[in-house]
């Protein structure tokens, strides 16, 4: 039982670049979410899934998109990287209340 | 609106003390979540504990005991002891109740420090 998995631990992009982030958790959760965490910040959420095939946006989203095809997985895009999306990026799954989170992406864009 | 604070950015103690970090939180909200999360140095985010807003009780796992007043919206967590396992950022969230109530509101964290 992995829980929640992410791919890839580190990337480096080029300002202008895209990129997919992939979440994965083998505990037939419902709900997933994708965070940010950024100094002095905690974590503010991107977008978040109820269910395979659905999507919402969450306190964030500007500049990203996610795809939920499978129940295990949620993906993240970024299309077109800028600087200011430099942060480490944590995914999450939940049941219902208590949310269990992968190990995180450290992403740098240049 | 949603809001949880914690007021103590960083905390510094020498091992064996005892050590609470403050968390107050807003919501309008009748029932709702609360919990700690603790982020070592490594990076990942690991769960300690979930209260439901219509359960008072405090709680207290080995060496950590949590505090919870809805009175005063607070929700602390103490370590007793403390030991440099323990350096860690520590996150408390707020969430409403319900699955599909959306995501966790996190506090900003409070770097606790344990030296020997």
């Amino acid at each position: 039982n992995a829980g929640v998995t992410q791919t890839p631990k580190f990337r480096v992009l080029k300002t202008g670049q895209s990129m997919t982030l992939l979440c994965a958790q083998d505990m037939n959760h419902e709900y997933m979410y994708w965070y940010r965490q950024d100094p002095g910040m905690g974590l503010r959420l991107i977008h978040y899934s109820v269910g395979e095939g659905t999507t919402a946006k969450g306190e964030v989203p500007d500049g990203y998109n996610v795809s939920r095809l499978k129940k295990q997985n949620f993906l993240l895009g970024l299309e077109s990287a800028a600087p200011s999306q430099t942060s480490v990026y944590f995914c999450a799954s939940s049941p219902s209340g208590t949310q269990y989170f992968g190990p995180g992406t450290r992403l740098t864009v240049l | 609106a949603q809001k949880v604070t914690q007021a103590q950015t960083e905390i510094s103690v020498v091992e064996k003390e005892d050590v609470t970090l403050d968390c107050v939180y807003e919501t309008r909200d009748t029932t709702y979540y609360l919990f700690w999360y603790k982020q070592p140095p490594s990076g990942e985010l690991v769960f300690l504990i979930r209260r439901n807003s219509f359960d008072e009780q405090n709680e207290i796992s080995g060496r950590y005991s949590w505090n919870f007043q809805k009175s005063t919206s607070s929700f602390n967590f103490t370590i007793t002891a403390s030991q440099v396992v323990d350096s860690a950022v520590y996150f408390c969230a707020l969430k409403r109740y319900g699955g599909s109530q959306g995501n966790l509101i996190f506090g900003k964290g409070t770097k606790l420090s344990v030296k020997p």
